[in-house]
């Protein structure tokens, strides 16, 4: 069974980096799918930030302005996010994920499982 | 980037009851769309796939439908553990956007 848990500071300062790490369990980061984040201010809802496949390829939300970016440690099954020159606005709880793929009918992009989240606070 | 709308934003049923929300989006995305349920401080699971594919192991009370731009999520019978937030999200290019949920309500 895959499972996902978030890591990370729950308090950042404005103007400071978020930094997050999702850990994967019960499945290899190295054999393959796209792995991303998504987040959901207090309230409201859902954003996808960026996927990451396990050779560094990556896609980006253009709404992250080039703020963020995304690696992955195969080493030790995880993957991370990092978010530069936070603001009030960066407040949420942030979510990894495994996007799904269904090789028969070649389809991909929806999230499962996810991980429980984190709450965030872009706060002085 | 590709907008999705849904609606109503919030409907209240009963227990038993059947219900549909839609899904709209700002051009055409083929069957590339997802439901999810979202619980009360839990993460989304998906419910459907391409459009209309149940995922594994979700009740077959809750079925998909639509192409190109205007798809619904039906439940039926409605169960205590539906009461909760659905969200659609395409997956047809990046960057992928999700509606804006709707909050289904206990009557």
């Amino acid at each position: 069974q895959v499972q996902l848990q978030e890591s990370g500071p729950g308090l950042v300062k404005p103007s400071e980096t978020l930094s997050l790490t999702c850990f994967v369990s019960g499945y290899s980061i190295s054999n393959g799918y796209y792995w991303g984040w998504i987040r959901q201010p207090p309230g409201k809802g859902l954003e996808w930030l960026g996927s990451i496949l396990h050779s560094g390829d990556t896609y980006y939300n253009p709404s992250l302005m080039s703020r963020g970016s995304l690696s992955v440690d195969t080493s030790k099954n995880q993957f991370s996010l990092n978010l530069r020159s936070v603001t009030a606005a960066d407040t949420a709880v942030y979510y990894c994920a495994r996007r799904g793929y269904v090789a028969s009918s070649e389809s991909w992009g929806w999230f499962d499982p996810w991980g429980q989240g984190t709450l965030v606070t872009v706060s002085s | 980037a590709i907008q999705l709308t849904q609606s109503p934003s919030s409907l209240s049923a009963s227990v038993g009851d059947r219900v549909t929300i839609t899904c709209r989006a700002s051009q055409g995305i083929n069957r590339a769309l997802a439901w999810y349920r979202q619980k009360a401080g839990r993460p989304p699971k998906v419910l459907i796939y391409d459009a209309s594919i149940l995922e594994s192991g979700v009740p077959s009370r809750f079925s998909g439908s639509g192409s190109g731009t205007d798809f619904t999520l039906t439940i039926s019978n409605l169960q205590p553990e539906d009461f909760a937030t659905y969200y659609c999200q395409h997956f047809l290019n990046y960057p992928y956007t999700f509606g804006q949920g709707t909050k289904l309500e206990i009557k």
